[in-house]
């Protein structure tokens, strides 16, 4: 069935260092992919997605390239902030049009 | 401004009360969704909507109900046959295609005393 595997977390990092966040998704045909990032206490905002295979999506330095032969959408930052501590979310869209989530990766940014 | 409003942020019943939570949007969007996120998990749905008056159950709707008499709101009841209501909600709101973003609300935490 359909699923998304993200890399578990939490991930700790220095002030700017590389940041990769794996997400690997099954699915039948080619859903458009997302990334979510969510703050404590509050609602998840969308961070960026890509809608057909080879797609780059970007968005406040975050990037992430729909890989169709891999089944990834790899979330990448080339240097992190304090400020980017919070928990990332994979997501594809389904065939129902509903989202199927990863179980998200906290992201902990030290200075 | 454009968005979704959820309210309360905070919620505390005691246990065997029905509850509902409010969500409204301003965004013009057909399609609506309730999900659940409990403490170090991903999140999971529990009722859609893709257009007024008609509603889908998800993955966990045991103990939910919803309604959805105008396209603007998206009310959900957690009942008492919820076991287990403790948890962080979120509705969000999309224009309902497969490339379409879901846009979410800030939240409401339900705390079942």
């Amino acid at each position: 069935g359909n699923s998304v595997t993200q890399m578990e977390g939490p991930v700790t990092l220095s002030e700017e260092a590389f940041l990769t966040i794996n997400c690997t998704y099954t699915a039948t045909g080619y859903p458009s992919l997302f990334w979510y990032v969510q703050y404590p206490g509050e609602g998840l905002q969308l961070l960026l997605k890509a809608t057909k295979a080879d797609d780059k999506g970007s968005n406040k330095g975050f990037e992430a390239t729909y890989r169709k032969e891999t089944t990834s959408f790899h979330l990448e930052k080339g240097s992190v902030q304090v400020s980017d501590s919070a928990v990332y979310f994979c997501a594809h869209m389904d065939s129902n049009y509903q989202l199927i989530w990863g179980a998200g990766t906290k992201l902990i940014i030290k200075p | 401004d454009g968005g979704i409003t959820q309210s309360p942020k905070y919620l505390f019943r005691k246990e065997g009360q029905n509850v509902t939570l409010s969500c409204e949007q301003n965004l013009n969007h057909d399609a609506m969704y309730w999900y659940r996120q409990d403490p170090g998990q991903g999140l999971r749905l529990i009722y859609y909507s893709q257009i007024v008056n008609d509603f889908q159950k998800g993955d966990i709707a045991e103990g939910y109900s919803v309604s959805r008499e105008k396209k603007e709101s998206f009310p959900l009841t957690v009942t008492s046959a919820q076991k287990n209501p403790t948890a962080f909600y979120l509705c969000a709101s999309g224009g309902g295609e497969p490339t379409d973003t879901q846009y979410f609300g800030p939240g409401t935490r339900l705390t079942v005393l």
